[in-house]
């Protein structure tokens, strides 16, 4: 079975700019996450979504935003970029979520230089 | 905001020798898990243990859980140069549907 897939891998982006990451889960997953890493931060949540529905938020400014689409695939969007948001954005799949005993399995992640 | 400490942040031992690695959290939890990611790569899961359990294995992996003291350690033992990674506790807060990590622990493992 295919992992989590994340396209691009890398992405450079000027200030001002917007931008869409994309996560394809696991086969059969219909929950997606997505992480920011940072040196400075770590790992923090953004949000996840169920069966296209935002269902979990994490505390970052409106700019960032996502979408589910009906096959579970999901899109993250960055607007008006900062050189902050320069991180590795990461998106893990899970079967239903909801509860941590289901495992989140994570994709190689994307890295998004803001220059 | 991070929920926890991992404890050493680096760690570099030989080939063959165990590493132990801390994580200390801040509040209830339901479950703990432990990744490794190598660099700038994405998390690989590990193991996962309840807050009911007290010491779960996996191979070369060994994970302890004090939920009286907050605090879960990782032990991998005969290490071997790919081990090399940073490995990150994370935890779900008491029934959030996301993951809470640590800090993490670099481990430099010597061949």
């Amino acid at each position: 079975k295919a992992g989590v897939t994340q396209t691009p891998r890398y992405l450079i982006k000027t200030r001002g700019q917007q931008v869409t990451l994309s996560c394809s889960p696991i086969s059969g997953h219909r929950s997606v996450s997505w992480y920011q890493q940072t040196p400075g931060q770590g790992l923090q949540f953004l949000f996840e979504y169920f069966s296209e529905t935002q269902r979990n938020k994490g505390n970052f400014p409106g700019r960032f935003s996502g979408r589910q689409f009906s096959n579970s695939r999901s899109e993250m969007n960055v607007s008006t970029l900062e050189l902050g948001d320069s991180a590795l954005y990461l998106c893990a799949s899970s079967l239903v979520g909801g509860s941590l005993t289901d495992t989140q399995y994570f994709g190689p992640g994307t890295r998004l230089t803001v220059l | 905001s991070q929920q926890g400490e991992e404890d050493p942040q680096a760690l570099s031992i030989q080939e063959g020798e165990n590493a132990t690695m801390n994580c200390s959290y801040k509040t209830s939890i339901n479950n703990l898990q432990w990744y490794r990611q190598n660099s700038g790569r994405g998390l690989v899961h590990l193991i996962l243990i309840r807050s009911n359990e007290r010491e779960k294995h996996s191979g070369r992996l060994r994970v302890t859980l004090d939920t009286s003291k907050k605090s879960s350690s990782l032990l991998i033992t005969a290490s071997r140069a790919a081990d090399t990674a940073s490995y990150f506790c994370a935890t779900d807060r008491g029934g959030a549907n996301n993951l809470f990590f640590g800090t993490g622990t670099r481990l430099t493992v010597i061949p």
